[in-house]
């Protein structure tokens, strides 16, 4: 099992450019997220999708966008990327249950220019 | 705003040295979970606790959840210099995780 996937492992944007950043997970999990990290600041929650074709809000979701069209796949797409935007961006999965371990998959270091 | 604050922020002991990192909260959790982060990587799970005044032990890691399930510690016995990392705790609400800040661990040999 490859577990959580990430690509890129790093890219550079201007403002105004858009990109997707790719999530994949084969451990069939229903629950997927994405975190935002930037220093000091610990991981806080972007977007999160319980199953396919569920997907809702977490703590910062402005300026960005997700969609779940299969249980393996959760990509986030920035529309206009801006400087505050550039953290690490961490992919992860779990069983439904809070009680669960997320996985997480390696990040995704951006920098916006 | 942080709905979990971690102390302390950072911290450098000598190897052998006993250590208490803590993670508060005003909010209620229905469990909650300590990771920690490589440089360059993702977290990893170390513990998940989920009721109130629990006491989980990880060799010498002993980790405990708050009797009103709103705050958890994490205490290292004889610290190793392979305990060197960022500890985060994380608290689930419902759908939604929330972590702290981390603190940033170094053990010196």
């Amino acid at each position: 099992n490859a577990g959580v996937t990430q690509t890129p492992k790093f890219q550079v944007l201007k403002t105004g450019q858009s990109m997707t950043l790719q999530c994949a997970q084969d451990m069939n999990h229903e629950y997927m997220s994405w975190y935002r990290q930037d220093p000091g600041m610990g991981l806080r929650l972007i977007h999160y999708s319980v199953g396919a074709g569920i997907t809702d809000q977490g703590e910062v979701p402005n300026g960005y966008n997700v969609s779940r069209s299969t249980t393996e796949d959760f990509p986030l797409r920035l529309l206009s990327a801006a400087p505050s935007q550039t953290s690490v961006y961490f992919c992860a999965s779990t069983w439904r249950s809070s009680y669960n371990e997320q996985f997480f998959g390696p990040g995704t270091r951006l920098t916006v220019l | 705003t942080q709905l979990l604050e971690q102390s302390p922020q950072f911290l450098s002991i000598q190897e052998g040295e006993n250590l208490t990192v803590y993670c508060n909260s005003s909010s209620v959790f229905s469990s909650l979970q300590w990771y920690r982060q490589e440089p360059g990587e993702g977290p990893v799970l170390l513990v998940t606790v989920v009721t109130g005044g629990e006491v989980k032990k990880l060799k010498r890691l002993t980790f405990q959840f708050g009797d009103a399930r709103k705050d958890s510690s994490l205490h290292i016995t004889a610290a190793q210099p392979g305990d060197t990392g960022l500890y985060l705790c994380a608290g689930a609400d419902f759908n939604k995780f929330y972590f702290g800040s981390g603190t940033k661990l170094n053990v010196k040999p």
